[in-house]
């Protein structure tokens, strides 16, 4: 049973360009969380998605950045028109059970972008 | 709001033990978590307590939770080399969607 797999493990990008990352959770998991880690700082939540549904995007930027979970395929990050403070590692994890239970989430290994 | 506090960095040599502390606000919550980063690496559970108890051992591994003063620690007896990382204490937000993260204790270890 593969782990969360996160792709591609390094993203550089200029500024204005669009990065888009991914993340295909275990098997069997249908919850998604995405998080961004900047230099020196602990995890910030961003969004919580289900398949097809966005359960809570409290922490996502209101402009430029966007989520989604497909039916099929993996959830994707998406930031468009990346600036230099957007430079960070961004964690995606998932789980098989969401809101108000505790289970563990499982992390992937992460995305580095990096703008130039 | 809710906010996670933790010491920076911690140093100790290859068989003390190591302990690390956390602080955290929300008093409602009901699981803490200890997470460990290894360079380049994502995140890796290492334990959690649940908020009724007051201790959890596993192995080298001592969880302890005040919950009057909202502390949580990590104890690793018989530190390791490999134990070089950082670690992250995490609450449950209130809505219990997401993980509030502290910014990490670097723990280095040294031979």
């Amino acid at each position: 049973n593969a782990g969360v797999m996160q792709n591609p493990r390094h993203l550089v990008r200029r500024r204005g360009q669009e990065a888009r990352l991914r993340c295909s959770p275990m098997k069997g998991h249908s919850h998604v969380y995405w998080y961004r880690q900047l230099p020196e700082e602990g995890l910030k939540f961003m969004v919580y998605l289900q398949k097809e549904n966005i359960i809570d995007e409290s922490g996502m930027p209101k402009e430029r950045f966007s989520a989604e979970f497909p039916k099929e395929g993996p959830s994707i990050l998406r930031i468009q028109q990346v600036v230099r403070g957007d430079s960070a590692a961004y964690f995606c994890a998932s789980s098989p059970w969401g809101q108000g239970r505790n289970t563990e989430a499982f992390f992937g290994q992460g995305t580095r972008l990096t703008v130039v | 709001g809710e906010d996670v506090e933790q010491s920076l960095f911690l140093s100790v040599r290859e068989g003390d033990s190591s302990v690390i502390n956390c602080t955290y606000t929300d008093s409602s919550s009901t699981y803490l978590y200890w997470y460990k980063q290894e360079p380049g690496a994502g995140l890796q559970l290492l334990t959690y307590i649940f908020s009724n108890m007051d201790m959890k051992q596993d192995q080298r591994l001592t969880v302890l939770l005040n919950k009057k003063d909202k502390h949580l620690s990590l104890r690793i007896a018989d530190t390791q080399t490999g134990d070089s990382a950082i670690y992250f204490c995490a609450e449950r937000d209130q809505a219990g969607t997401a993980l509030i993260f502290g910014k990490g204790t670097t723990l280095s270890v040294s031979s």
